[in-house]
């Protein structure tokens, strides 16, 4: 079955990095988009960036721009996403979460897919 | 950014009741629009997808109408299973924006 699964919670100090995997299978890896969105605590959702598993291209929201990376591994079918300069407001459960569009599609579709999400905790 | 203003941010209902969340968006952004649910620990759910296309396996008491900048999801009969967090989102324009959640509560 179609499935994301992510990689275990992480705890970092500010100014640090996190990089976080999500394995997908179950389906064409390089066929659909996947996007990362996040949950700070008592918070709602924000979408953070999205990449093209085929091409490696990316689009990230400007709020994240020179901080975040988001890249893939074709051969191990994970995506990962890295999170520069960490400040204590980055602490948030982050997920993966599949485009239910086909790569090419004339334009994005929703989220059909989601991890089962990744706790960053940002600590002194 | 196309700003997504959901209506109300909390709602005590019953089971049995129907259950309609607004959601309006800044600017014009034809049906691309989706509403998940979401509930603690768990990852959200795609329920609605192009304002008003069930999701595969999604209940038919979850519909969702509206085009432009008004738009609703509708829960026909709340069960238990339904009182959750129900998020819309917008995929017209990057940045995807999503609406601040509507909190389904137990009255």
């Amino acid at each position: 079955q179609v499935q994301l699964v992510q990689s275990g919670a992480e705890v970092k100090k500010p100014g640090a990095s996190v990089k976080v995997s999500c394995k997908a299978s179950g389906y064409t890896f390089t066929s659909y988009h996947m996007h990362w969105v996040r949950q700070a605590p008592g918070q709602g959702l924000e979408w953070m960036g999205v990449i093209n598993p085929s091409g490696g291209s990316t689009n990230y929201a400007q709020k994240f721009q020179g901080r975040v990376t988001m890249t893939r591994d074709t051969s191990t079918t994970k995506v990962y996403m890295e999170l520069s300069s960490l400040k204590f407001d980055d602490t948030a459960v982050y997920y993966c979460a599949r485009d239910r569009k086909v790569v090419p599609a004339d334009h994005f579709g929703a989220m059909d897919v989601w991890g089962q999400g990744t706790t960053v905790t940002v600590s002194s | 950014d196309i700003q997504m203003t959901q209506s109300p941010s909390t709602l005590s209902a019953s089971v049995g009741d129907r259950v309609t969340i607004t959601c309006r968006a800044s600017q014009s952004m034809s049906n691309w629009l989706a509403w998940y649910q979401h509930k603690p620990g768990k990852a959200p759910k795609l329920l609605i997808f192009k304002a008003s296309s069930l999701e595969s396996g999604v209940p038919s008491r979850f519909s969702g109408s509206g085009s432009g900048t008004e738009f609703t999801l509708t829960i026909s009969s709340l069960l238990p299973d339904d009182f959750a967090t129900y998020y819309c989102q917008q995929y017209h324009t990057s940045p995807w924006t999503f609406g601040q959640g509507t909190k389904v509560e137990i009255k």
